[in-house]
Formats: structure tokens, C-alpha cells, sequence
């Protein structure tokens, strides 16, 4: 069964830090370029960031740009999303996604994780 | 970045209905357009992608169009299942922007 399964959300501390972690399953992963999405409470989607199958090319949402970080590892099926600088408008449910060949829609979520920060 | 802009925001409708979503791009975006469907709770399911490409496993009745930077996503029969939150994203140029979302409710 293709499976993605995120770990890592919690509460965390204004100007704190979080790792997400996205595990995945039933396909071959080095093949797809992966994105996580987020989506705050009672609001649409967020695309945050993407990384390219290989993970030579990063690419991230401007709101996030020098305060997260992701990162794959093809060998353990992994991406991982180290968040930095956290701010209360970060604050929403993470889905780690895995982007179809060809016309890069997101063919593939996750349940999710929930990510809350606050004093 | 490419502005999608999504309309309606929210929308009543009634079971067996035809009903139609619209996406406009800020700038070209080459068919590159996506329509995904989420429930509360859920993760969102992938719908539509290159403009008019059924996902395998969405039904049939779902249909994408598409005329110049305006995408359209009609629902035909609508079905209890298909009360949901719906959104388009544009997927050929990095930020992948997605649209502001459009509720569907049932009337």
C-alpha cells in the first residue's frame, strides 16, 4: 500500500524549533519529488516547501525561507522538515505529500501532523 | 508568484445538481492545474490534474475545463459524498499556489 506516515508535531514555544518527519511506503521513493503543505486552523492550504527526487533542489514558501529547512534521505524513505524561528502563525496541520511525475500534482497525503505554537 | 483566485468561496447546491467551481491564474500557466477535494479532518484527495485528467479512482462525474487562465471544475449529479471543501493549484511554477478553496454545502 503507498503510504505516507508524518511524526514530529507538538506544541512548541514562539521562536522554538520542531522536526517533522515523514515516512514513506509501497512506492519508489527516489522517484518523486516531495512537498509538505500546511493548512492552519479553519483556513485553505499552504504549500511550504518541496525537494527534488535527488535532493539537489530545494524550494520554499517566502514566509519560511531561512527558518525551515527540508531534507530527504532516499535511503530510509524519509523527508524531514526542521522548522526554526518558530512564529504563532505557524500553527497548522502538516501534510507530507509526494508529487506525481509529469504534471506535479500531489497524487499522494498524509494524515497530517499538528504543529501549535504558542506562549 | 501566480495568484490563483477561486470562485465561488462557498456554494449550495442540492443532490443530483450540476455545479461549477472556478479557478482564475495571474499568469499563464500551461494546463498545469489541479483540483483536489477534502473533507473535514481528512487530508485532500486528488481530483483533476493537467487541467482535465481524471485522478484514477475519483468518479467519473468530476470534470475539468479549461478556456485561456480560466479553469473550471464541474460536478455533474452531485452525490452526498461530494459535499466538501474544494481547491485548485497551479503546479507549473514554483511557489505551487493553491486557490483560496470553495466550500460546497448541501442546500
Amino acid at each position: 500500500e503507498v503510504q505516507l506516515v508524518e511524526s514530529g508535531g507538538g506544541l512548541a514555544q514562539p521562536g522554538g524549533s520542531l522536526r517533522l518527519s515523514c515516512a514513506a511506503s509501497g512506492f519508489s521513493f527516489g522517484d518523486h519529488w516531495m512537498t509538505w503543505v500546511r493548512q492552519a486552523p479553519g483556513r485553505g492550504l499552504e504549500w511550504v516547501a518541496s525537494i527534488k527526487k535527488d535532493g539537489s533542489e530545494k524550494q520554499y514558501e517566502d514566509s519560511v525561507k531561512g527558518r525551515f529547512t527540508i531534507s530527504r534521505d532516499n535511503a530510509k524513505k524519509t523527508v524531514n522538515l526542521q522548522m526554526n524561528s518558530l512564529r504563532v502563525e505557524d500553527t497548522a496541520v502538516f501534510y507530507c505529500a509526494r508529487r506525481q511525475r509529469g504534471w506535479d500534482a500531489i497524487d499522494i497525503w498524509g494524515q497530517g501532523t499538528m504543529v501549535a505554537v504558542s506562549s | 508568484d501566480i495568484q490563483m483566485t477561486q470562485s465561488p468561496s462557498s456554494l449550495s447546491a442540492s443532490v443530483g445538481d450540476r455545479v461549477t467551481i472556478t479557478c482564475r491564474a495571474s499568469q499563464n500557466v500551461n494546463s498545469y492545474i489541479n483540483w483536489y477535494q477534502q473533507k473535514p479532518g481528512r487530508a485532500p484527495k486528488l481530483l483533476i490534474f493537467a487541467a482535465s485528467s481524471v485522478h484514477g479512482g475519483a468518479p467519473p462525474r468530476f470534470s475539468g475545463g479549461s478556456l485561456g487562465t480560466d479553469f473550471t471544475l464541474t460536478i455533474f449529479n452531485l452525490q452526498p459524498e461530494d459535499f466538501a471543501t474544494y481547491y485548485c493549484q497551479q503546479s507549473y511554477s514554483s511557489p505551487h499556489t493553491f486557490g483560496q478553496g470553495t466550500k460546497l454545502e448541501i442546500k
